[in-house]
């Protein structure tokens, strides 16, 4: 497989249900990011990990857990959501994090979370 | 504060040519950048501007003035498989992605 794979693509899930969203990127990139996607509404940058390491963390309730065991795979944990939290969540890498002007990301297709 | 601005939805004709305009306000510029997103797809890289000036890129060309705060992305030739929505995104003084909530595009035969 090459590019950015998001597993499952679609997830149905009550509010005290614990689930985990997955991400791998096989570009040999060293920067992964959690975005979310609400209709209509800009990109939100929930977490970016830089050569495994966590750098940014945009104010992000804690029901979002986020993993980085190495830099090809990316997890979202996810535990007790709330409605307003059904959404696209989008992985994406990149070459690196480190104030690269032209800093590219590739795109997974993405999870369609609906939290009931 | 830092703002995006994009129309929300445009459509046009196969074959003809489309202007999609995006202006902006941010602490500092790294550069301006444009993907496009086809529904339940992910969004996939079209051009990044850093200078003045118009970059070419097959059907598809990014224009971008600093001073107007300013860009657009200009499609030709227009075709179904245009159909996308086209995300503008603006890398901050702190190398941050800023993005704007896109512009749906619709192109009808």
């Amino acid at each position: 497989e090459t590019g950015v794979t998001q597993t499952p693509r679609h997830l149905v899930m009550g509010m005290t249900n614990k689930k985990s969203l997955k991400c791998e990127q096989h570009l040999g990139h060293n920067a992964m990011y959690w975005y979310k996607q609400s209709a209509k509404k800009p990109l939100e940058l929930m977490f970016v990990y830089n050569f495994k390491e966590q750098t940014e963390n945009n104010s992000v309730p804690s029901r979002f857990s986020p993993e980085c065991p190495n830099s090809s795979h990316l997890f979202l944990h996810l535990h007790t959501l709330q409605p307003e939290d059904s959404a696209l969540y989008l992985c994406a890498s990149s070459q690196d994090n480190t104030g690269s002007g032209a800093n590219v990301l590739t795109f997974g297709a993405g999870s369609r979370l609906t939290v009931l | 504060g830092q703002n995006i601005d994009q129309p929300t939805e445009m459509t046009a004709t196969e074959g003809a040519i489309v202007q999609i305009n995006c202006t902006y306000q941010t602490s500092g510029f790294n550069g301006l950048f444009w993907y496009q997103q086809h529904a339940g797809e992910a969004p996939t890289f079209l051009s990044y501007n850093v200078l003045d000036g118009l970059e070419e890129k097959g059907r598809f060309s990014s224009f971008l003035s600093r001073s107007k705060g300013y860009s657009y992305l200009l499609l030709k030739e227009l075709q179904m498989k245009d159909s996308a929505s086209y995300l503008c995104a603006i890398m901050d003084s702190n190398y941050q992605l800023i993005w704007g909530a896109g512009t749906k595009l619709i192109i009808k035969p």
